[in-house]
């Protein structure tokens, strides 16, 4: 069975400071996609950032990096300089079937950002 | 085109009517996908469409649920015969696939969340 599993329910952070949401999957892909998607309170679901299972190198968006551990099934979103506006609940995901089906989602972790 | 739109947003019904929601995805989109979000949970799959045709169906979509994509454009979601454990956020989304990648990604509408009394 392919899973998401996010173990942290909830986070905080300073204002300025980094932090680190962890997720592991479980899939028998060898080629997959992978997201981190964040839902502010009571607006839509947006894309953070993606990684191919092919590339060693891990995707990096402005302040938002990932450490992608293939043999480990591990997949952690790194936030740097966290800001107010990134309080939010973030969510890891993989398509059923690696690239093009039904997106799987964790649990989600729920960030808050302190001034 | 402004990315995926759902109508209506807020829906408060009696447990026993039955509701329709609607979703626009993005044009160029031929995959579009319902989810069904509880509070404090990740999005679960209810059923997908490629174009017109439905592709798979969850069996969280009990028989009391129907979706449509009658011209492989806007989706419908129906329910039937509402109860209160229908309470959810109802997101829609949309992706391109291309051979074998929707690397493109998924883009998500606002939602339409239901309430039933």
């Amino acid at each position: 069975a392919q899973t998401v599993t996010q173990s942290q329910p909830e986070m905080s952070v300073q204002e300025a400071e980094t932090v680190t949401l962890s997720c592991t999957y479980d899939t028998s892909e060898n080629n997959y996609y992978l997201f981190w998607y964040k839902q502010p309170p009571s607006r839509q679901m947006i894309l953070v950032i993606r990684q191919e299972a092919y590339k060693q190198q891990n995707a990096t968006e402005n302040r938002f990096s990932v450490n992608f551990q293939k043999a480990a099934k591990s997949f952690s979103l790194k936030i740097s300089d966290s800001q107010l506006g990134d309080t939010a609940m973030y969510f890891c995901a993989f398509p059923r079937g690696g690239s093009q089906g039904n997106l799987i989602f964790g649990k989600g972790t729920k960030l808050s950002v302190k001034p | 085109d402004t990315g995926v739109s759902q109508d209506p947003r807020h829906k408060i019904t009696k447990r026993g009517q039955n509701v329709t929601f609607r979703c626009d995805p993005i044009s160029e989109h031929n995959r579009l996908y319902w989810y069904r979000q509880t509070l404090g949970q990740g999005p679960e799959f209810l059923t997908c469409f490629q174009n017109e045709a439905q592709l798979e169906k969850s069996r969280l979509l009990s028989d009391r649920f129907s979706a449509e994509r009658p011209k492989g454009s806007f989706s419908t979601l129906e329910i039937q015969r509402t109860e209160q454990g229908d309470s959810a956020m109802y997101l829609c989304a949309s992706s391109s696939v291309l051979g074998h990648s929707s690397a493109g990604g998924y883009t998500f509408g606002s939602g339409t969340r239901l309430t039933v009394v």
